[in-house]
């Protein structure tokens, strides 16, 4: 069975420039998560979709940063202008939200952002 | 205090011993744990998941919760090189879909 495909797997840009993240969740999942990683922080939740719709944004570090998920199979993670201290390793995973039980997360490989 | 510590690591152990990795929490509401492996510039691949208390086992990986103390541990036997990974807990109570992840402990295996 294929798992959360992410894309690109790096990307290397330069500030103010935008960046769109892409990300196809394990097909039957209904929910989406968008973390960050870095070395300081751990992995930090940016975003969560529930059925496309988000729920919780509150970790978006700033309004340039959005995130949509347009159908079950589909979800961006848009930065636009982007900074030099946007440079991490942004995750996507999914799992399948069922009523009384937290199932688990299932992670992709990332794309490892670089803004110059 | 942070919600969940886990010791950073490097833990360094030859080829064949037993490893043992541990997370403390606070927050009594926690139900779920996992551990996820994850090897350089991979994303994290769910290797435990467990509910409440108890054992787990699964080849050669046993996850173990202790409530009573809010401690986690996932032991490793007979350990290879290609367990050389980092390896982060992750815990969540009912209802909610937060996970909160330790940082993460780096674990070398010796050939």
């Amino acid at each position: 069975d294929a798992g959360v495909i992410q894309s690109p797997r790096h990307e290397v840009t330069e500030m103010g420039q935008e960046v769109t993240l892409r990300c196809k969740p394990i097909s039957g999942h209904n929910s989406l998560f968008w973390y960050r990683q870095t070395m300081m922080r751990g992995l930090e939740l940016l975003i969560y979709f529930n059925n496309n719709v988000p729920i919780d944004d509150s970790g978006m570090p700033e309004d340039r940063f959005s995130a949509k998920m347009p159908n079950a199979s589909f979800s961006t993670l848009k930065i636009q202008p982007s900074e030099p201290r946007d440079s991490a390793v942004y995750f996507c995973a999914s799992s399948l939200f069922v009523p009384g039980s937290n199932q688990p997360q299932h992670f992709g490989d990332g794309t490892r952002l670089s803004i110059l | 205090q942070k919600e969940v510590e886990q010791d950073p690591g490097p833990l360094s152990v030859p080829e064949g011993a037993i490893v043992s990795l541990n997370c403390t929490y606070s927050n009594s509401a926690f139900q779920y744990f996992m551990w996820y492996r994850q090897y350089s510039r991979k994303g994290p691949e769910l290797l435990m998941y467990t509910y409440s208390s108890g054992n787990k086992e699964d080849g050669r990986f046993t996850a173990q919760v202790d409530k009573s103390s809010k401690y986690i541990s996932l032991f490793i036997r007979d350990s290879q090189p290609s367990d050389s990974a980092t390896y982060l807990c992750a815990m969540s109570a009912p209802g909610t879909y937060k996970y909160i992840f330790g940082t993460g402990t780096r674990l070398k295996v010796l050939a």
